[in-house]
């Protein structure tokens, strides 16, 4: 019963380096989101997928980039870390973009963050 | 540009009485908003949501009132207890619009004394 499961939980990186975010979710859903939540500024949507082999550029796509290869995966990359992108980010999952349409009202299951650092 | 605003950033309220949480947004595309609770080191976990249909849902403890007239929604706590001690998140969805997404307001930080 795991739902989304977000590795790694917390990191520290220095400016320029590069790193990966992982995202898994065990409930088949269709749709995978990227989200970074900053203070006084709610959650922003990075990047989201809307299927296997599909991606699409959110509210603040810049600096980072993601794949989707596998259904269950959805990986956030930043290629090089600037101190702008300290942030929690958090992944979630949903069977549908649009809650309220499909499998009944099903909105989007989140994973617990990766807080990361950026010095 | 915030169209989904919660102007309230912390809210303090003694066990056993109501809590009271509002949001408004500004995008007249909205049909569908949602509630979301955070506990520190952990994801949003769902709440509560309505259909701009309707306005009132109910669910055990917790009702959401929408105004659609005014662009608002409330989240009602009744009674509130201390294990509703969290971050709540108000977020709207426009299901007509394909490709939208949900956005969130900059939350609420709930604290019920006990």
């Amino acid at each position: 019963n795991a739902g989304v499961t977000q590795t790694p939980k917390f990191r520290v990186l220095k400016t320029g380096q590069s790193m990966t975010l992982l995202c898994a979710q065990d409930m088949n859903h269709e749709y995978m989101y990227w989200y970074r939540q900053d203070p006084g500024m709610g959650l922003r949507l990075i990047h989201y997928s809307v299927g296997e082999g599909t991606t699409a550029k959110g509210e603040v796509p810049d600096g980072y980039n993601v794949s989707r290869l596998k259904k269950q995966n959805f990986l956030l990359g930043l290629e090089s870390a600037a101190p702008s992108q300290t942030s929690v980010y958090f992944c979630a999952s949903s069977y549908s973009m649009h809650p309220g349409k499909g499998r009944g009202n099903q909105p989007q299951h989140f994973g617990d963050g990766t807080r990361l650092s950026i010095l | 540009d915030q169209q989904v605003k919660q102007n309230s950033p912390s809210l303090s309220v003694q066990e056993g009485r109501i809590s009271i949480l509002n949001c408004d947004y500004t995008n007249s595309m909205f049909d569908y908003f949602l509630w979301y609770k955070k506990y520190p080191a952990e994801g949003p976990t769902f709440l509560i949501s309505i259909s701009s249909i309707k306005d009132k849902n109910e669910d055990g403890r917790f009702t959401v009132f929408l105004n659609k007239s005014a662009k608002h929604l409330s989240l009602h706590i009744v009674p509130s207890q201390p294990g509703d001690s969290a971050v709540y998140f108000c977020a709207a969805s426009a299901q007509k619009s394909s490709g939208d997404k949900l956005t969130f307001g900059t939350g609420t930080r709930l604290a019920v004394r006990p």
